[in-house]
């Protein structure tokens, strides 16, 4: 099955940096590959996502980027805010197979006013 | 809000007793997802339902058992309850089958004495 590998697990970045958050994943057949954001006691939402045939994809402030030879993806904050404190999640899933979604450890980041 | 809604939110219950949580998704979504989130864990898939029938296992103990109804809303069924058990349950949908674009509900959070 797909197994999801997710760095750092805690990461702690000055408002105005940026920061990135990695993850690497196990079967090649995965295409589709979403990042949750998790606020405290608050349910994930979708914050991006990426398909297997596109190697980048920007939404203002939040990119991710996907190396399918590599079999990892990482997610990039810029310019953070303190409210981009929150735990992400990275997921990977064969888009439409009979498989589960298999999520990472998670990535808890605090943006430092 | 994500349209999709969970009862109760929270539930208090004792070793060896069996609970139902409901999942109602977002108006047009045919699958419903159930998640597992235990203390600083990160997101365990256990079950995907699409259009009332099972699409995807993931690592649901054999003491948990869901349905989708005629009407799309969603019951898992947790027995015999271990303390192990008490976690943040989620459920979450989508408009179709692939696993794509999930939109997660608030959870229930189940407390086992």
């Amino acid at each position: 099955g797909e197994n999801v590998e997710q760095h750092p697990s805690t990461l702690s970045v000055q408002e105005g940096d940026s920061a990135v958050i990695k993850c690497t994943y196990s079967d090649s057949a995965s295409n589709y590959f979403p990042w949750y954001k998790q606020e405290l006691g608050k349910r994930p939402q979708l914050i991006i996502d990426i398909r297997s045939n596109v190697g980048e994809k920007k939404d203002q402030r939040i990119a991710v980027t996907l190396n399918k030879t590599a079999k990892h993806f990482s997610l990039h904050i810029t310019e953070t805010q303190p409210e981009d404190s929150a735990v992400y999640f990275c997921a990977a899933l064969l888009s439409g197979g009979y498989q589960k979604v298999t999520f990472g450890t998670g990535t808890k980041l605090q943006v430092i006013p | 809000d994500s349209g999709v809604t969970q009862t109760p939110k929270h539930l208090i219950t004792a070793t060896g007793q069996r609970v139902t949580l409901r999942c109602s998704p977002r108006s047009g979504d045919l699958s419903v997802y159930w998640y597992q989130q235990s203390l600083d864990q990160g997101l365990q898939f256990l079950i995907q339902y699409y259009n009332g029938e099972e699409r995807a296992k993931g690592n649901i103990l054999e003491r948990f058992s869901a349905q989708q109804f005629p009407d799309l809303h969603s019951e898992l069924n947790l027995s015999s309850l271990e303390l192990g058990d008490s976690a943040l349950y989620f459920c979450a949908s989508s408009e179709g089958p692939s696993g794509e674009t999930q939109y997660f509900g608030p959870g229930t959070r189940l407390l086992v004495l």
